[in-house]
């Protein structure tokens, strides 16, 4: 069993809905990340929080908003998709208190299918 | 960008033969990760690697960190049905940019019974 857990596993929305996804842990990881994964391909980094804070945004569109509202929670709220963006979106999670040993777990993921 | 370099691609084995799988990098990581996914799942955590030069066994699973800081490699040694998956590797580094992971494009493994 993945420390790392997200729900819904599975959303299918039409491109108008507005979704959340959500994300949590309680291992005390200080980090927490989004990533977008497309079938037999790695992970894509998509954000990173750093103690609630947003620290990395690669270059994601706007219709992706990330939110922590705390240390061991993580959203990521979804507007207006695009049949592109459908995918498994993967949350981790690490200590994030700089330095080496903080190797990043994933959890098992939201498939989501926009229509 | 750093890019890994992650080979074979894809392995069709049979029940009870071992397995190798590396990656290589243009430049050098200070840690080496490998995860392996199943179908519907996330990645899990199977080794991480913290020097150079480093080798550590996980079960049936052993894994180095090459001497330059550039290479990994993973080996599974007797394999069996449940060892089918895609296994990632990733590089990370430390200071400021030491959130980011640098995935190598999976190893797809199918093991025979």
């Amino acid at each position: 069993d993945t420390e790392v857990t997200q729900t819904p596993k599975h959303l299918v929305m039409g491109m108008t809905n507005k979704k959340s996804l959500k994300c949590e842990q309680h291992m005390g990881h200080r980090a927490m990340y989004w990533y977008k994964q497309k079938a037999k391909k790695p992970p894509e980094l998509m954000f990173v929080y750093s103690y609630e804070k947003l620290s990395i945004n690669e270059s994601v569109p706007s219709r992706f908003s990330p939110e922590c509202p705390n240390s061991s929670l993580l959203n990521l709220h979804l507007h207006a998709l695009q049949p592109e963006d459908s995918a498994l979106y993967l949350c981790a999670s690490s200590r994030g208190q700089g330095g080496d040993n903080q190797p990043q777990h994933f959890g098992d993921g939201t498939r989501l299918s926009i229509l | 960008g750093q890019q890994l370099n992650q080979s074979p691609q894809s392995m069709f084995i049979q029940e009870g033969e071992d397995v190798s799988m590396n990656c290589t990098s243009s430049s050098i990581f200070n840690t080496w990760l490998w995860y392996k996914q199943d179908p519907g799942e996330g990645p899990v955590l199977l080794i991480a690697l913290y020097k150079a030069g480093e080798l550590t066994s996980n079960g049936r699973l052993t894994a180095q960190f090459g001497i330059t800081r550039k290479d990994s490699f993973l080996n599974i040694s007797a394999s069996i049905p449940s060892d089918v998956g895609i296994y990632f590797c990733a590089g990370q580094n430390s200071g400021g940019s030491n959130y980011k992971l640098t995935f190598g494009k999976g190893t797809l493994l199918t093991v025979n019974p």
